[in-house]
This record gives structure tokens, sequence and C-alpha cells, in this order.
């Protein structure tokens, strides 16, 4: 089975800090995004990449970075967390089909 | 452009009160149509991926079809358990993959 793991599964943060989220899959894939998750908003994608070192913007991407060291993680960066950004962060890997993580429901006080 | 919507929005069913939730996809070449179940809190489970209208496939008490332009997921004697909301997403010729905005499915026993 794909296993997905995030960092965290809630996290509290003040605005102005650096936010660091991590997410790990253990099924060798080439491709892992991240998108956030709101009431009535859905899923939309912050940023993808399909290779180590390689990193592509997705719809929403302000405000955020991402790092892509090694295959198998694939970290959002959160450069100075805004109330605007409390949400749901919900990590993907896929050779096709997307597999999620459990999430990570970030509050930015 | 590429647009994924469900219908209905939420649903409420009584236990063994069987139904169908709706996807209709507006894609650019479907390279896949794929169907999750999210519960609250949680990151979508992968349900099914299907690639070509005719296709059905089927999990316990799901069963979900494609046609050329809809998908739908029929849920045979639901119980309880099968409360979550159901997402839909497409995968387009260029590989973006779009989310539907989900239906919320409550089946009281």
């Amino acid at each position: 089975d794909v296993k997905v793991t995030q960092s965290s599964r809630y996290l509290v943060k003040r605005t102005g800090e650096k936010v660091f989220l991590e997410c790990v899959q253990d099924m060798d894939h080439e491709n892992m995004f991240w998108y956030r998750q709101d009431p009535g908003l859905g899923l939309r994608l912050i940023y993808f990449s399909y290779d180590v070192k390689m990193k592509e913007k997705g719809d929403i991407p302000e405000g955020y970075s991402v790092s892509r060291e090694k295959k198998e993680r694939f970290s959002l960066i959160l450069e100075s967390a805004s109330t605007n950004q409390t949400s749901m962060y919900l990590c993907a890997s896929s050779t096709g089909t997307q597999y999620f993580g459990p999430g990570t429901r970030l509050l930015v006080l | 452009e590429d647009q994924v919507t469900q219908s209905p929005e939420a649903l409420r069913l009584q236990e063994g009160e069987s139904s169908s939730l709706n996807c209709s996809y507006t894609v650019s070449g479907l390279r896949g149509l794929f169907w999750y179940r999210q519960d609250p809190g949680k990151g979508p489970e992968f349900l099914f991926t299907l690639y070509s209208a005719g296709e059905e496939k089927e999990k316990e008490r799901l069963k979900a079809t494609l046609t050329k332009k809809e998908s739908f997921l029929h849920i045979t004697a639901p119980k309880p358990e099968d409360s979550a909301t159901y997402l839909c997403a497409v995968r387009d010729l260029y590989d973006k993959v779009i989310f539907g905005p989900g239906t919320s499915l409550s089946v009281i026993p």
C-alpha cells in the first residue's frame, strides 16, 4: 500500500513565523503535490514537483515555497505565515493516481 | 477550460436507501477519472480510477461508472459508515488534475 505521511496533524503558529510542513512517501513516486483545502473552495494546488530539485507553481503559489532535496520528501514552506494561510494542507504523491497524506491542519494566530 | 462539477452538493439517505452521486466534467483529453472518499479532518482516500467510457469498477457497496461526459458513483444499501464527502477528479491531456467540489453524504440509521 502507498503510504504518504505528513510531519504534523495539527499546528498552531503566530503571524510572521516561518513554517515548515514536511511530507514523505514510501513508494518511490516521481510526482509530489501540495494542496490546501478550505470550506467552499475545495482543493487548490499550491506547488508540485516531478523530480528531485524540480518544482512548479500551481494555482495559488503566492506566500509559499517548496523544497525537494530527496525523491521521497517534499516540503512546503510558509516564509512569513499570515492568518489567511490558516487551512488544511494536504500532500499527495503520484504515478498517475494521486495518494494523499492525512493532512495538516494549520492555525495562524 | 477544464471543469469538474458534482451533484448533489449534499445528500441524506436512510440506511439501505440506494442512490447515485454525479460527477460531470469538461476536459481536454481525459487521462483518468478518480473517485476519493474523505472523512472530516482527514486526507482523501483513493477509491477508483476509470479511464474510458463504459468502464465500471466496484468495491463493496460502491460502483463507479464512466461515460464521455460524466461519472456516477452508485451506493447500494448504504450504511452509516459510508457517510463522508466523495470527491471526483479528472486528469487532462497535460497531466493536470482538477478536483470537483465534492458531495457530502450522510447515511442515517
